[in-house]
């Protein structure tokens, strides 16, 4: 149990485009999903929190009108990267949380690779 | 917000030896702390987490304890293999479910033959 997908696992995109990232968990439905960026040999960096049903909340200095997050069921969450530029580029990996889980435990999808050219 | 440090950014060991990696953080409020092996190109995949009514957790080679007092943690892990090569990663939230993750930079842990 507790499987979270991810689509694309990668995208190569020309700058200036969007690109939308899903996340689904698969076999439990999650209150709450959370989206992470990590750059090459760097940390894992939380970008926002998402919450079914209501706005997303953005960690400081991440654009949220970049950064567009919809998460329109307890399944599926959307992060669309708007007009991307090349320092963009990135692996995005989106977690989710169970209502069950009353101390946090997080269950990380695969991770979407990024590379805007 | 919360500040995790982690400590060291690599650690080489012979295989067999103990390896330990040490984190501190900033936040009193902070109750849940996970660590995560990542290996290149893939998710982050839990080995242990403590929550912060206990002191230590030990599953098989790897165990975790917490000073909340000190505000640190360690992830120790005994009789090391080959394939515990990887990055591991500290992290800390308030838990309940609603809070992200913040974690340490990570260490590059190698096991040489």
């Amino acid at each position: 149990g507790a499987v979270v997908s991810q689509h694309p696992s990668w995208v190569i995109c020309k700058s200036g485009t969007s690109v939308k990232i899903e996340c689904r968990s698969l076999d439990f439905q999650a209150t709450t999903m959370f989206w992470y960026r990590q750059f090459p040999k760097q940390s894992l960096m939380l970008m926002a929190t998402s919450n079914e049903g209501s706005k997303a909340t953005y960690e400081q200095g991440v654009e949220k009108d970049k950064f567009l997050i919809n998460h329109a069921s307890l399944t599926l969450s959307t992060l669309t990267v708007t007009s991307a530029h090349p320092e963009d580029s990135s692996f995005y990996i989106c977690s989710a949380c169970s209502g069950r889980a009353l101390w946090g435990e997080q269950f990380f999808g695969p991770g979407t690779r990024l590379t805007v050219l | 917000g919360e500040n995790v440090e982690q400590h060291p950014s690599t650690l080489s060991v012979q295989e067999g030896d103990s390896a330990v990696i040490k984190c501190t953080y900033s936040d009193s409020a902070s109750n849940y702390f996970p660590w995560y092996k990542q290996e290149l190109g893939k998710r982050p995949q839990l080995i242990i987490d403590i929550r912060s009514n206990v002191g230590e957790k030990k599953d098989q080679r790897i165990a975790v304890t917490l000073n909340k007092t000190a505000k640190h943690f360690s992830l120790h892990i005994t009789e090391t293999q080959p394939e515990d090569s990887a990055v591991y990663f500290c992290a800390a939230s308030r838990g309940g479910g609603a809070d992200g993750l913040t974690f340490g930079k990570g260490t590059h842990l190698i096991i040489q033959p």
